[in-house]
């Protein structure tokens, strides 16, 4: 079993539609919980970042984590073609020193006009 | 402004002909990482340096090796590059481990090398 599962889509939807995006895991040592969002030949860019459970919001985008089911989510509102990209979810234990990510396989996300 | 930058954005190379991707880093970070991403998978980290320390996963390849002259760049050297090696290597750049908890990577482009 891979520590991270996500499924990789592809996920198409209409402009304006609210995206949900998930991620599983199974390593409980996880305490900060990351979205990247990685465009075509690109590297990944960091959207959203969480420490244990719980929302954070930010502009059209929120990130939800559930510790005690071991899942994440990062929701995308009134969504746009611009946000067409890969999404990876990424968590760490970071017990000091340098962050040893473990991300997912990343969800391939269209956005129809 | 391009904070993390890779080269070559795209490399080919031969079966067994040795290779080498640079990074380099406008932001001073005391840490860089080297990914290995393939084709819809989940970039996998190969090493890291914090400062001139370098720290190599256990499932590195020995074929992978990397050199820090300075804290500006950074270079990955696939000694005997394999079909099984052709992927996306991305370079990632870090402030250095917070009081408070981790910091943000920043990731450069990325190199897609190709193998012959």
């Amino acid at each position: 079993q891979k520590e991270v599962e996500q499924d990789p889509g592809p996920l198409s939807v209409p402009e304006g539609a609210i995206v949900s995006l998930n991620c599983t895991y199974s390593n409980s040592a996880f305490q900060y919980f990351m979205w990247y969002r990685q465009y075509s030949r690109k590297g990944p860019e960091l959207l959203m970042y969480t420490y244990s459970s719980g929302n954070k919001e930010d502009g059209r985008f929120t990130a939800q984590v559930d510790k005690s089911s071991k899942y994440i989510s990062l929701f995308i509102r009134d969504s746009q073609p611009s946000d067409s990209a890969t999404y990876l979810c990424a968590m760490t234990p970071y017990s000091g020193g340098y962050q040893k990510v473990t991300f997912g396989t990343g969800t391939k996300l269209q956005v129809i006009p | 402004d391009a904070m993390v930058i890779q080269n070559p954005r795209y490399q080919v190379t031969q079966f067994g002909k040795p290779v080498t991707l640079s990074c380099s880093q406008t932001l001073n970070h005391n840490v860089m990482y080297w990914y290995q991403q393939k084709s819809s998978q989940a970039p996998k980290l190969l090493f890291h340096y914090y400062d001139k320390d370098f720290n190599n996963e256990a499932d590195t390849p020995d074929n992978f090796q990397s050199r820090r002259p300075n804290t500006s760049f950074c270079f990955l050297d696939i000694r005997s590059p394999g079909l099984g090696d052709a992927a996306m290597y991305l370079c990632a750049t870090e402030p250095g481990p917070g009081l408070k908890g981790p910091d943000t990577q920043y990731f450069g482009p990325g190199t897609r090398l190709t193998v012959l």
